[in-house]
Parts: C-alpha cells; sequence; structure tokens
C-alpha cells in the first residue's frame, strides 16, 4: 500500500524567502507525480506534474524534483510571496505503478508567507 | 488542462435525507472520474471510481449503499449522500484524468448535515 509522507505539517515565513517542502512515498514504483496548492475550502489546483522518466518540472517560481529511487520529491519557491500562503499537497498513483487518476496524497504542507 | 466544475458547492441538510451533487467535465470527455472525500485538518482519500456507462467501484470501506454514483455521460458523474448523517459531513471534491495522466480536480462540495 502506498503511503506519502509531506514535511513540514506547516511552514511560515517572511515574504521573499526560498522555501522547500518535502514529500516522500513507500512504493517507488510510481508513474508519477502530481504537487497541487489547496486555498482553505476551496478545490486542488494542479501545480507541477512531474513523469517518472523526468527529475524535475518547473512552472515560473516553482521548480518541482523528483528521485523516485529514493522514494522522494520536493518543492522549491523562490521568492515567495504572501498570494503563496495555502496547503501544499504532493500526491502518486495507488501502488501497482499505473496512475488512471487513483490517487495518495500525502497530509500537506501549510505554508504561510507573511508580509 | 481540463476543467471540472463541481455544484453545488456548498450545502446543508438535514439528517436522514439525501444530496446529490454534480461533477462536469467541461472540455473534455471523460470515461472515468474520481470522487474523493477529505475531512477537517485531514488530507483527501479516494472514494471511488466512477464509469461512464457502468458501475462505479468503490474503495475499501466506503458504503455503496450510501454513497450513489451515476456516471450517465462522458461530460457528468453525479453523487448521491443517501439518508445523511452529521458524520458524512465532510468536503467532497471529483477529479477527471487528463493525457498524460495529470489529474484535474473540481472546487468541491462542502457538506453540512445538521
Amino acid at each position: 500500500k502506498q503511503e506519502v509522507t509531506q514535511i513540514p505539517a506547516a511552514l511560515s515565513v517572511p515574504e521573499g524567502e526560498n522555501l522547500v517542502l518535502n514529500c516522500s512515498f513507500t512504493d517507488s514504483a510510481i508513474y508519477n507525480l502530481q504537487w497541487f496548492r489547496q486555498d482553505p475550502g476551496k478545490g486542488l489546483t494542479s501545480l507541477l506534474l512531474i513523469q517518472s522518466s523526468q527529475r524535475e518540472q518547473t512552472s515560473g517560481r516553482l521548480n518541482a524534483s523528483l528521485d523516485k529511487s529514493s522514494g522522494r520529491s520536493t518543492l522549491y519557491i523562490a521568492a515567495s510571496q504572501p498570494g503563496d500562503s495555502a496547503t501544499y499537497l504532493c500526491a502518486v498513483p495507488n501502488a501497482g505503478g499505473t496512475s488512471y487518476g487513483k490517487l495518495t496524497f500525502g497530509q500537506g504542507t501549510i505554508l504561510t508567507v507573511h508580509p | 488542462g481540463a476543467v471540472v466544475s463541481q455544484h453545488p458547492s456548498r450545502v446543508i441538510c438535514k439528517s436522514g435525507t439525501s444530496v446529490k451533487i454534480e461533477c462536469r467535465s467541461l472540455d473534455f470527455q471523460a470515461t472515468t472520474m474520481f470522487w474523493y472525500r477529505q475531512f477537517p485538518k485531514q488530507s483527501l482519500m479516494l472514494m471511488a471510481t466512477s464509469n461512464e456507462g457502468s458501475k462505479a467501484t468503490y474503495e475499501q470501506g466506503v458504503e455503496k449503499d450510501k454513497f450513489l454514483i451515476n456516471h450517465a455521460s462522458l461530460t457528468l458523474s453525479t453523487l448521491t449522500v443517501t439518508s445523511a448523517h452529521p458524520e458524512d459531513s465532510s468536503f467532497y471534491i471529483c477529479s477527471v484524468t487528463s493525457g498524460p495522466d495529470e489529474a484535474f480536480f473540481g472546487q468541491g462540495t462542502r457538506l453540512t448535515v445538521v
């Protein structure tokens, strides 16, 4: 059974800081890994998708890396802004290797960026 | 990416009544949609897979008679919470998977049973 752990559970930083969120998973036979953002009471916004053959993906100030063999991914946020405050979730396909939308989520990291 | 719309965004119902939640894929024909549940301060848990034209498949521990899923078209799946009780109060959210297997989620439905 796939298990996903995110560290830290919460993070509070001043505006402008660079920060790293961590995600680890127990079954390394994944097809891909996806990072999401969730604002309070809202749905999920897809941030980055990394295929198993890739080592990293970048979108604007966000960079996600994947080390499949060690079961780890990191989300790097550069020059953080108050608008980045949200819960960040990583998710991987359920055990079995294929995705097809059946995802196992981590508990999330609650990020607060204060002015 | 795919655009997914859920309705309603919030619903309050009395204990014992049934509530229907709609999930629409606006720009993508989805033969499969997924329903998740999120309790306060917890992460998302997959409840069931909605299959167009056939029965839904439920994850272990999810009561199929309580959570009725209908996927009558390629763009619409519905989740009906039957005989709702306060313990069913939760955040319900649906998703579709677009190529290459990127998941897109609706805005979610906050259900409160009183």
